[in-house]
């Protein structure tokens, strides 16, 4: 089972619509998550890094919130711009071990105009 | 500064021939990850660098694939007898340390194509 789960698998929004996109995790011990934007035929690049005494990060328009107790975070996009069309992957790192990341499987935004 | 880089940005290859795909880190960075990411999956941890370590193979899906690091900086991932199951993109991330709160920065990838 992975154990990092993304919803919704995808969505379509309207241009200077909000959004937001939701991340269940497993992983134990926490360590930290981040949220990666992932155009196509790019590599992902961070937005956020939350650890777990944060509970919300924001980065322009995008806001994370990280519930550390129910294990949940979520990624909300404010006045969505067709830019924001992209991959909206989840990842959360343990405190052990090396460095090693769990990925989740990502939301699919498209923005329409 | 510059990024990660890969190269090629796309291979097209037979099944049973030898692939070598290319990533060059961030100046300065001592560890590099290897990842696959196959269509409607996550990202999938394949092998792992850190300076003069022994690399952490553990993700490596078969003995046809392996990858080395030449002088702590460029890395070649190779995928001997490619099976059609291989096609995904290859992704090369890099980071400072290893440390859970680092950033890894991933270059654009390579989309390998198995026929």
């Amino acid at each position: 089972k992975n154990q990092v789960e993304q919803s919704p698998q995808s969505l379509i929004i309207l241009e200077g619509k909000n959004c937001t996109l939701q991340c269940n995790y497993t992983v134990s011990p926490f360590s930290n998550l981040r949220w990666y934007k992932q155009d196509t035929g790019r590599g992902p690049v961070s937005l956020t890094i939350m650890t777990f005494s944060e509970n919300t990060k924001s980065n322009g328009r995008y806001t994370a919130t990280l519930d550390a107790d129910t294990k949940q975070s979520s990624l909300h996009i404010t006045a969505s711009q067709l830019s924001d069309s992209a991959s909206y992957i989840c990842v959360v790192s343990a405190s052990e071990g090396n460095n090693r990341l769990a990925f989740g499987k990502g939301n699919q935004v498209v923005v329409i105009p | 500064g510059a990024g990660v880089s890969q190269s090629p940005s796309n291979k097209v290859t037979e099944k049973g021939k030898d692939v070598e795909l290319r990533c060059d880190p961030i100046s300065g960075h001592t560890a590099l990850y290897w990842y696959r990411q196959s269509l409607g999956q996550g990202l999938e941890f394949l092998i792992y660098f850190q300076g003069n370590s022994a690399p952490d193979k553990s993700g490596l899906p078969s003995d046809r694939f392996s990858a080395e690091r030449t002088g702590g900086s460029v890395s070649t991932l190779t995928i001997q007898r490619t099976q059609q199951e291989d096609s995904a993109v290859y992704l090369c991330a890099s980071s400072y340390r290893t440390s859970a709160y680092n950033e890894q920065f991933f270059g654009p990838g390579t989309r390998l194509t198995v026929l």
